[in-house]
């Protein structure tokens, strides 16, 4: 299948700064990428769809002042932390997909960012 | 409201029988549903996804049946495998629409030796 690929995997970070997550579709040109957000037990939450060159849509409740997503080409979306606090301490995913028409969404392997 | 759901956080089988995971939504305009496997850390990956214009998909060990008058899919892995061990989070969109993918909250399948 589709390779997307997401960076860093791990990352610890001091209260107040800002992380930068990317997430690369390495053979295929994602039109749409989506950013997921897991906390313990639960679900994926999403939190944001992008469409590469456009404003990304973000899901209820979650701030897009603080998670700031970019989606500048079609192989790359970018999801920063800002300010970030332990409470922001979590699993992020992001997954791509294709064109309409391509029905399987392809995932990132997380990232476990830790804010102390 | 939660639109898919997966009723059972968790499910144990023995090695070489069949696992049936489950998985109920509401919203019917949901017409492509996917299944993906999650170990603890890692990005879910995909396993297999049926179209609501079919009633099975099958690839290997793995096989969705999808009941649309009782909006109903099901998972079954057989022979079911230690390495199978991991969460199974089944998801849903509207192809077309929103393209939202919508996750239930995961079976926890564990396979015993």
């Amino acid at each position: 299948g589709a390779v997307v690929s997401q960076h860093p995997s791990r990352v610890i970070c001091k209260s107040g700064t800002s992380v930068k997550i990317e997430c690369r579709s390495l053979d295929f040109q994602a039109t749409t990428m989506f950013w997921y957000r897991q906390f313990p037990k639960k679900s994926l939450m999403l939190m944001a769809t992008s469409n590469e060159g456009s404003k990304a849509t973000y899901e209820q409740g979650v701030e897009k002042d603080k998670f700031l997503i970019n989606h500048a080409s079609l192989t790359l979306s970018t999801l920063t932390v800002t300010s970030a606090h332990p409470e922001d301490s979590s699993f992020y995913i992001c997954s791509a997909r294709g064109g309409r028409g391509e029905t399987e969404a392809f995932f990132g392997q997380g990232t476990r960012l830790t804010v102390v | 409201d939660q639109q898919v759901k997966q009723n059972s956080p968790s499910l144990s089988v023995q090695e070489g029988r069949i696992s049936i995971l489950n998985c109920d939504y509401t919203n019917s305009m949901f017409d492509y549903f996917l299944w993906y496997k999650k170990y603890p850390a890692e990005g879910p990956t995909f396993l297999i996804s049926i179209s609501s214009i079919k009633d099975k998909n099958e690839d290997g060990r793995f096989t969705v049946f999808l009941n649309k008058s009782a909006k109903h899919l099901s998972l079954h892995i057989v022979p079911s495998q230690p390495g199978d061990s991991a969460v199974y989070f089944c998801a849903a969109f509207v192809q077309g629409g929103s393209e939202k993918l919508v996750f239930g909250k995961g079976t926890k399948l564990t396979v015993n030796p």
